[in-house]
């Protein structure tokens, strides 16, 4: 049964960088996406991008200029660092696996989920 | 980048009735799209994959059909723990993968 299991820093400050990472047990990287997503009351749910086991990655077209997703095989780890954030940041951020390709696609396993606030 | 657009924002039923959930897609997204419930304090859970395939462990109550830009989220007889928040999402034109907004189901 695969699980994933995340953390990171839980408050920010405005300009600086979130940081998570998610440790994926009981099962593979490979032929999968992982993928980081985050929840906010005034946007519902975002997709901020994926990496696959060979590094691929692509992100949300509106938060690229500041993402940078990685992965970690030999952890079983991926990571999230997004840069500059503001209070509109603010969110509850998920580490999830995708499956599929191309179209069909979707998200069989998530993280536990971590609220990050951004405050001065 | 498509808009999923889902109806009603808010749905009030009593156990046992009959729910219906709608998704709209702004373009065709073919038979590509995934339904999903999630519960106060937790991560949303798969339910429905390709329109209509049922993820593993969900009961059969649940039921998903539909293409190319109309869905549909089907519960045939409301169970307590049914009383939730629904959403869809897609990725056949992407970047980026979007979600719907949302609809609440809630005890009438």
């Amino acid at each position: 049964q695969l699980q994933l299991q995340q953390w990171g820093a839980g408050l920010l400050k405005p300009s600086e960088t979130l940081s998570l990472t998610c440790a994926m047990s009981g099962g593979s990287f490979s032929g999968y996406y992982w993928t980081w997503i985050r929840q906010s009351p005034g946007k519902g749910l975002e997709w901020i991008g994926e990496i696959t086991r060979t590094g691929n990655t692509n992100y949300n077209p509106s938060l690229k200029s500041r993402v940078t997703i990685s992965i970690y095989t030999s952890k079983n780890q991926f990571s999230l660092n997004l840069r500059s954030v503001t209070a509109a940041d603010t969110a509850v951020y998920y580490c999830a696996r995708g499956v599929g390709s191309t179209g069909r696609y979707w998200f069989d396993s998530w993280g536990q989920g971590t609220l990050v606030t951004v405050s001065s | 980048e498509i808009v999923l657009t889902q109806s009603p924002a808010t749905l009030s039923l009593s156990p046992g009735e009959r729910a219906t959930l709608s998704c709209r897609a702004s373009q065709s997204v073919s038979s590509y799209l995934a339904w999903y419930q999630q519960k106060p304090g937790q991560a949303p859970r798969l339910l429905i994959y390709d329109a209509s395939n049922r993820a593993t462990g969900i009961p059969d109550r649940f039921s998903g059909s539909g293409s190319g830009t109309d869905f549909t989220l089907t519960i045939s007889s409301l169970e307590p723990e049914d009383f939730a928040f629904y959403y869809c999402q897609q990725r056949s034109n992407w970047p980026p993968i979007t979600f719907g907004q949302g609809t609440r189901l809630e005890i009438k």
